[in-house]
């Protein structure tokens, strides 16, 4: 399987603490991907991060990659109440479809 | 809004039925793609659809049939329907390779 796996499955920090979600991820990949989804709604993509990148930031979020362990890790620094939705990375498959596969998901839980 | 609209948001139908979701993007992306995620957040891909390939997941049934007009619509037929297909489904739709997507607000259907 390619699926990807978040840990922890669920984190629960204070607000204004950062929070640091974790992927593994089994095959070979051209890029690797995190989404949000709030409760009841669609996914929203925050980053991409491609296979020849380490480290890449985007706002409050820091995203790293090691391909030699197979694994990402996503950094939400001064956390918000509304940061508190699901996260999940998402992995392609190095077969030329652009097709995602993702991960157990994170449950984030920002407290005020 | 430039975005990913399915309907319905929701969906109680009896098993044995047969049923339709619809998806259009106005985002003039190439590839579309139907995700299902179930009770546990999993999220899996069904079927991917460019207007040159459909891409289906082996593991998805055959009661479960894309259905094209065009490119900007994607969308997912099934029949006979069953228990097991409760679930909330997601449209995407994605510019090629090394893009993120961009979700639907998915259709939560339940098989009585």
């Amino acid at each position: 399987s390619q699926q990807g796996e978040e840990d922890p499955q669920a984190l629960s920090i204070q607000e204004g603490e950062n929070a640091t979600m974790n992927c593994s991820y089994k095959t070979s990949i051209n890029n690797l991907q995190w989404y949000r989804q709030n409760s009841g709604r669609g996914l929203v993509h925050l980053i991409l991060i491609r296979s020849n990148e380490r480290e890449k930031h985007s706002g409050r979020l820091r995203v790293t990659l090691d391909t030699s362990k197979k694994s990402s890790s996503l950094l939400i620094t001064a956390s918000r109440a509304a940061d508190t939705a699901s996260y999940f990375c998402a992995t392609d498959a190095r077969t030329g479809a652009n097709n995602l596969f993702f991960g157990t998901g994170t449950r984030l839980t920002v407290i005020p | 809004d430039t975005a990913v609209s399915q309907t319905p948001k929701y969906l109680v139908t009896q098993m044995g039925n047969d049923k339709s979701i619809k998806c259009e993007q106005n985002l003039g992306h190439d590839t579309m793609y139907w995700y299902k995620q179930d009770s546990k957040k999993f999220l899996k891909i069904m079927f991917s659809y460019n207007n040159k390939e459909l891409i289906i997941n082996e593991t998805v049934p055959n009661r479960f049939s894309p259905k094209s007009p065009d490119k900007a619509h994607l969308n997912l037929h099934i029949n006979s329907l069953e228990l097991g297909d409760s679930a909330v489904y997601f449209c995407a739709s994605s510019q090629g390779q090394g893009r993120g997507y961009t979700f639907g607000s998915g259709t939560r259907l339940t098989v009585v």
